[in-house]
């Protein structure tokens, strides 16, 4: 297994457009965060979940996110009708377990023009 | 709330000195992550510190955790061009999945 796989790895949307990122976790791995980063920043924390299940999106802007994690398939982060400020880097990490062992993706740098 | 701070944000070095780069957290916690960040890349894992005067060294790097002060380093020994990164504290809140992540320290090692 590689580990996280995040795709695509760069992505250009027009402002109103519409952004879907996909992560495939680690194989065995049920849980799936999701972080943003803007330029020359830390990571912000956006939203946690397991397999069908969002456990906490307290991290995520109220309107025009959202996140899922089917039972099969990539955990998704759509972002509806982009803005500029949408503009960073969005990575996934996975654990077996809740608080340990956090692997990472490379990240989706998302562009809004 | 749990704030992080690293400092310094910058710092330039020639090859073959020794720094240290600090990382303080506001409230208690169970672990304290580092990372190393290369331009356009991923986060990659350094050290894992779970408990007060854990230290752990890997190559030039060694990283220390003191919970009663709240305050981790990583010390650079002799460093080297191929150090240069940004280098990330991270700090899980009392059992909470949440990572809460320093600013970053941006290292860059000239030859």
């Amino acid at each position: 297994n590689a580990g996280v796989m995040q795709n695509p790895r760069h992505l250009v949307r027009r402002r109103g457009q519409e952004a879907r990122l996909r992560c495939s976790p680690v194989k065995g791995h049920s849980h799936v965060y999701w972080y943003r980063q803007l330029p020359e920043e830390g990571l912000k924390f956006m939203v946690y979940l397991q397999k069908e299940n969002i456990i906490d999106e307290s991290g995520m802007p109220k309107e025009r996110f959202s996140a899922e994690f089917p039972k099969e398939g990539p955990s998704i982060l759509r972002i509806q009708q982009v803005v500029r400020g949408d503009s960073a880097a969005y990575f996934c990490a996975s654990s077996a377990q809740g608080n340990y062992g956090y692997t990472f993706g490379s990240g989706t740098r998302l562009t809004v023009v | 709330e749990l704030k992080v701070e690293q400092n310094p944000l910058f710092l330039s070095m020639q090859e073959g000195k020794n720094y240290t780069i600090y990382c303080n957290y506001s409230t208690t916690s169970d672990r304290l992550y580092w990372y190393r960040q290369d331009p356009g890349k991923s986060l990659e894992s350094l050290f894992v510190l779970l408990s007060n005067g854990a230290v752990k060294q890997e190559g030039r790097l060694m990283a220390s955790l003191d919970t009663k002060a709240r305050l981790s380093t990583l010390h650079i020994t002799a460093a080297v061009h191929d150090l240069s990164a940004t280098y990330f504290c991270a700090v899980n809140m009392d059992s909470n999945y949440q990572l809460i992540w320093g600013a970053g320290t941006k290292l860059i090692i000239k030859p």
